[in-house]
């Protein structure tokens, strides 16, 4: 089982959906969770950072951790076409480098 | 957040020869990695470059195919060596911060054809 998974997609919507991505995770001792958005051929950008379990939310994005479960979310509210990217989710112990997962890759059609 | 450039963007390399990739971070930071990206698959985490002493390699990467310096805490470099087809990747640098959000940023990557 890898430590990080994530279904890669492809994932269609139509502008003003909601949109709900997911990761799952085997290792127990992550505590850092982030979500990072990568348009094609650039690096990736921080979207999310949640530490330990909970809720943030950021405009239309909201970020979940549930640790219990070893399952994060990320949420996009009335999604746009400029959503439209790879969405890694990332997560790690501390002190260490992150580990990410496949990444989905998000169509938002006008 | 930490602006990190690389250098170069893209190359397009010959087999067996080696490419040396620019970090630079624009404020001094604790710890920079290097990722590697290949086609249609996610991060993968190289090494961790140590400033000071050497880089720790994650199973699967040796140094003598990536060495990697850190002279300072704003730049860090990763060779590409006696290189091969399928080292065709983005080499990403990163770098963490502990100033409260402990989170990673990434440099926009280099683009690598090795024909």
């Amino acid at each position: 089982q890898k430590e990080v998974e994530q279904d890669p997609g492809p994932l269609s919507v139509p502008e003003g959906a909601i949109v709900s991505l997911n990761c799952t995770y085997s290792n127990s001792a992550f505590q850092y969770f982030m979500w990072y958005r990568q348009y094609s051929r650039k690096g990736p950008e921080l979207l999310m950072y949640t530490y330990s379990s909970g809720n943030k939310e950021d405009g239309r994005f909201t970020a979940q951790v549930d640790k219990s479960s070893k399952y994060i979310s990320l949420f996009i509210r009335d999604s746009q076409p400029s959503d439209s990217a790879t969405y890694l989710c990332a997560m790690r112990q501390a002190g260490t480098a992150l580990i990410f997962g496949k990444g989905t890759t998000l169509s938002v059609s006008s | 957040s930490a602006v990190i450039s690389q250098k170069p963007s893209r190359d397009i390399c010959q087999r067996g020869t080696s490419l040396t990739i620019q970090c630079q971070v624009d404020s001094q930071v604790t710890m920079m990695f290097w990722y590697r990206q290949q086609p249609g698959q996610s991060l993968t985490l190289i090494a961790t470059a140590n400033q000071g002493s050497e880089a720790t390699y994650e199973s699967g990467f040796v140094i003598d195919k990536f060495p990697i310096s850190r002279p300072n805490l704003t730049f860090s470099t990763l060779t590409v060596s006696n290189m091969s087809p399928e080292d065709s990747s983005i080499y990403l640098c990163s770098v963490g911060t502990t100033s409260g959000t402990d989170t990673q940023y990434f440099g926009p990557g280099t683009r690598l054809t090795v024909l």
